[in-house]
């Protein structure tokens, strides 16, 4: 069973707006949560994090929202760039060192 | 800059074959991690090692094996190629639990 679940397979957003990528989970033991940031051909590189005590984190044109009542989290990247096209993972930790990640949203930026 | 390299990037290879996926980082990190990621799905950790002579199952049964005998070099093998094993395989390390740092993967075909 999904413990982490990003529902949107994909999203396009034009060149300047803000997109809004979504991630529900389901284990309230979660500590900390991350998002990965993957291109073509490459790994995974960790984009932004944010710990379960705080319901924000920003970092440059990157912002991270917390809502652990709903068990909700998103990343709002304003404003949107062209080289933000790539797939966004969303994960979670429960201190032991493991992650575990979601199925990721592929975002298009258009011109 | 990460520096964590895995060979080969691509590879075809024959039901049976014996295969070694190498993954080698530079950063002296003792936490070392292969995920298996398909097309579109999320990466599901299969091994891990918290340092030399330390290795572990993760959370999706894997018929492959691990070892860590340096720091530096955690290389995962395939005694007997399937084309059930045919994935993504990526291989991080970490120095603290939530920032991982990803090589750029093994795409491996077995026919």
């Amino acid at each position: 069973d999904q413990q982490v679940k990003q529902n949107s397979p994909s999203l396009s957003v034009q060149e300047g707006r803000i997109s809004i990528l979504n991630c529900d989970y389901t284990n309230s033991m979660f500590d900390y949560f991350l998002w990965y940031k993957k291109y073509p051909a490459e790994g995974p590189t960790f984009l932004i994090s944010i710990s379960s005590i705080k319901d924000k984190n920003e970092d440059g044109r990157f912002t991270v929202f917390l809502n652990k009542s709903a068990k909700h989290l998103s990343l709002h990247i304003v404003p949107s760039q062209p080289g933000d096209s790539a797939v966004y993972f969303c994960a979670a930790s429960y201190g032991d060192d493991k992650i575990i990640f979601g199925k990721g949203t592929r975002l298009h930026i258009l011109p | 800059e990460a520096d964590i390299y895995q060979t080969p990037r691509y590879l075809v290879i024959g039901t049976g074959k014996k295969i070694t996926l190498e993954c080698s980082q530079t950063m002296g990190h003792d936490k070392m991690y292969w995920y298996q990621q398909d097309p579109g799905m999320e990466l599901h950790l299969i091994h891990y090692s918290y340092g030399v002579n330390s290795t572990e199952k993760g959370d999706l049964s894997s018929e492959s094996t691990v070892s860590r005998i340096r720091t530096e070099h955690f290389p995962l093998t395939l005694e007997s190629a399937r084309p059930s094993h045919t994935s993504q395989y990526l291989c991080a390390s970490s120095a603290n639990p939530y920032e991982q740092y990803f090589g750029p993967g093994t795409r491996l075909t077995v026919t």
